[in-house]
């Protein structure tokens, strides 16, 4: 099947972890980005790649890292720096910046 | 800094009913705007894309229209269905990503 992939769908983290959230697609596009969902509020955007080895921050970067070595693979890594990090997760991928967007499924994210 | 605000927050309709949902923007300088639908627990699925020279798209039952210069996008549903009950995202591409509204959530009763 074509589209985006995140994995895992649900994952616990002890305080002062970091932990690694996954996100691959098949789509051959070549920008991708993380956004993150609190109860009642619209998407913020974490940190997004136009090309291969290139990245930027978005709004809300603090506490958050990501790579993308592979034209399909973007993960993000919450890192114990993230103050609040419980919140749904959700990467995303386009043919280029001006394309539309398609989502994946989105990982919940649990402090505990 | 882009701003997106969609009213209303909450909307319930009986099954049958025409409705709108609304989105406005800040910034009129943009690429094109864009619909979602987001089941509860789910991720994003695109409805509409509308690029910044056109003034409507339609698919099936949805009609999205966009006036830039007023910083102004609606979403038209016909015939609502229980299905169609769901969290309508408005987001603007400004030129790298997509902002987005909060969301109009969505109820049609049979």
């Amino acid at each position: 099947d074509g589209g985006i992939t995140q994995s895992p769908k649900y994952l616990f983290r002890k305080e002062g972890q970091n932990v690694t959230l996954s996100c691959e697609q098949n789509l051959n596009h070549d920008a991708m980005y993380w956004y993150r969902q609190d109860p009642g509020q619209g998407l913020r955007l974490i940190y997004y790649s136009q090309i291969v080895n290139d990245f930027q921050k978005g709004d809300i970067a603090e506490g958050y890292s990501v790579s993308r070595e592979k034209k399909e693979s973007f993960p993000l890594t919450v890192t114990s720096a993230q103050k609040n990090p419980t919140a749904f997760y959700l990467c995303a991928s386009s043919a280029g910046l001006g394309d539309t967007i398609y989502f994946g499924e989105g990982s919940w994210l649990t402090v505990v | 800094k882009q701003e997106v605000t969609q009213i209303p927050a909450a909307l319930s309709v009986p099954e049958g009913e025409n409705l709108v949902l609304n989105c406005s923007f800040t910034d009129s300088a943009i690429y094109n705007l864009q619909w979602f639908r987001q089941d509860p627990g789910k991720g994003l699925t695109s409805l509409l894309l509308i690029q910044s020279s056109q003034r409507e798209q339609t698919s099936g039952r949805l009609n999205a229209s966009l006036d830039k210069s007023s910083g102004r996008s609606t979403l038209y549903i016909a015939a609502s269905q229980p299905g169609d009950s769901a969290t309508y995202l408005c987001a603007v591409n400004s030129g790298y990503a997509l902002n987005f509204g909060k969301g109009t959530s969505l109820l049609v009763t049979p």
